[in-house]
């Protein structure tokens, strides 16, 4: 069955460290891949998608992820952490052939410590 | 360009009630998803509505039903409540079928006590 793993559920960095978050995904066809992010009681927001070419992507906020077939990974990075990354990552597999169903990780809560 | 917007943001309903929850797609959008999100959890797919016909359903009980309309709006009923319904619904569109590309409105909290 199609699946994501979020193998890390917190994360705490510090502020101006690097960051990465990992994502290995289990799908037999080619994954369509995003990272998206959700702040307490909010609605979830697109950072990034994969969907074909360069595999390594850029998003928003300064945010880019690698996709390495080899390694059914989609890990998320960014160079220097802000106070206000803090929030919660979710990685996701899109499934075309059941109607662009998304399944989602667990999600990894980071923290970002002054 | 308006973006996803549900209704209502809280809910608390009592065990054995009925509720329904609304969803307006983003201008242009023919395709709306429904999502459970338990607490701690990431979102489950409870199905897909996409030119007012169902599209795709996760693994939810038929109680669970839904609702496309000829503006796209949705709706997603949930008869007959138990306590663990309790979670965020969430409502994504997207542009057209073929596309996965979802937005996400800012859910609505349901609480069954």
């Amino acid at each position: 069955a199609q699946s994501v793993t979020q193998p890390d559920i917190h994360i705490t960095v510090s502020e101006g460290a690097s960051l990465e978050l990992r994502c290995n995904y289990s799908y037999g066809a080619t994954p369509y891949l995003f990272w998206y992010v959700q702040s307490p009681g909010q609605g979830l927001q697109l950072l990034l998608k994969y969907f074909s070419g360069d595999t390594l992507v850029q998003g928003i906020k300064g945010f880019e992820a690698e996709f390495k077939r080899s390694q059914s990974s989609f890990n998320l990075r960014k160079p220097s952490v802000h106070w206000s990354d803090a929030a919660e990552y979710f990685c996701a597999v899109a499934l075309m052939e059941y109607g662009n169903k998304l399944v989602f990780g667990a999600g990894t809560i980071l923290r970002v410590k002054s | 360009e308006t973006g996803v917007t549900q209704s209502p943001t809280h809910l608390i309903k009592t065990r054995g009630q009925q509720v329904t929850l609304r969803c307006s797609s983003q201008s242009g959008h023919n395709t709306v998803s429904w999502y459970q999100q338990a607490l701690g959890q990431g979102p489950q797919f409870i199905f897909q509505y996409y030119r007012e016909e169902e599209n795709g359903r996760g693994n939810f009980p038929p109680r669970f039903s839904g609702l496309q309309f000829p503006n796209y709006s949705s709706e997603l009923n949930v008869n007959a409540l138990e306590l663990d319904d309790s979670a965020l619904y969430l409502c994504a569109s997207s542009p057209q079928g073929a596309s996965t590309e979802a937005f996400f409105g800012q859910g609505t909290r349901l609480t069954v006590v």
